[in-house]
């Protein structure tokens, strides 16, 4: 069964240092991996996946993002955080052997960037 | 664009009462989805319909139906609602085919059940 586990409830940051949302998965097979973000009142908007290829994914508004095999990890990041930053993020996975889109998302991490 | 419209996007019903979340893509996607939103658990899919005519159950079904009325209609239903159903209900839709597609957004409905 595919799962998803986003660790931290929450990060706190202060704005110009970096972040991380951390995520790992488990998967049967090969994975696609997704993050998503969620602004307070609003539906879910897409950040960046991960297909194949360069490990390195980067995606909107500055976020990259780290696909590690061996750790299956695929942890957010970004270089200095903004205040509008602030959101929940979701980290998803799809298995590649599925016919669907359907995805497993995890539980969400609540980012506050603090001026 | 409008992408993804869900209505309504708040309700409250009494125990036992019926009611459909309407959701409508205009992106000529093929896949349609719905997602239960609630504090801790993250999104937890309900149903979906990889394309126009079919339906399958995703992670929690129960209690929940769903019509998938022509390729851009996807309806979810509760037929005696209970307050554990209370939630935010998301509607998404994508494409199908090969490839990590991604998956659209509507703005949610918030349903609360007494």
């Amino acid at each position: 069964a595919q799962s998803v586990a986003q660790p931290e409830d929450q990060v706190n940051v202060a704005e110009g240092n970096p972040l991380t949302v951390k995520c790992t998965y488990s998967v049967s097979g090969n994975p696609y991996l997704f993050w998503y973000v969620q602004y307070p009142n609003r539906g879910l908007q897409f950040l960046l996946k991960y297909i194949t290829g360069d490990n390195l994914v980067k995606g909107s508004y500055g976020f990259e993002a780290e696909f590690n095999k061996s750790q299956t990890s695929f942890h957010l990041k970004k270089p200095s955080a903004l205040v509008s930053d602030s959101a929940l993020y979701f980290c998803a996975v799809r298995d590649r052997a599925s016919n669907t889109d359907k995805l497993i998302f995890g539980t969400g991490t609540r980012l506050q960037v603090f001026p | 664009n409008a992408g993804v419209t869900q209505t309504p996007k708040f309700q409250v019903l009494k125990t036992g009462q019926s009611m459909t979340l309407q959701c409508a893509q205009d992106m000529n996607h093929n896949s349609m989805y719905w997602y239960r939103q609630d504090p801790g658990m993250g999104l937890r899919l309900i149903y979906y319909s990889a394309s126009e005519g079919t339906t399958d159950k995703g992670e929690v079904p129960n209690g929940y139906n769903v019509s998938r009325l022509n390729k851009r209609e996807f309806s979810l239903r509760l037929e005696s609602a209970a307050p554990s159903q209370t939630s935010v209900y998301f509607c998404a839709s994508s494409e199908r085919g090969s490839g990590a597609n991604v998956l659209t957004f509507g703005a949610g409905s918030r349903l609360t059940v007494l």
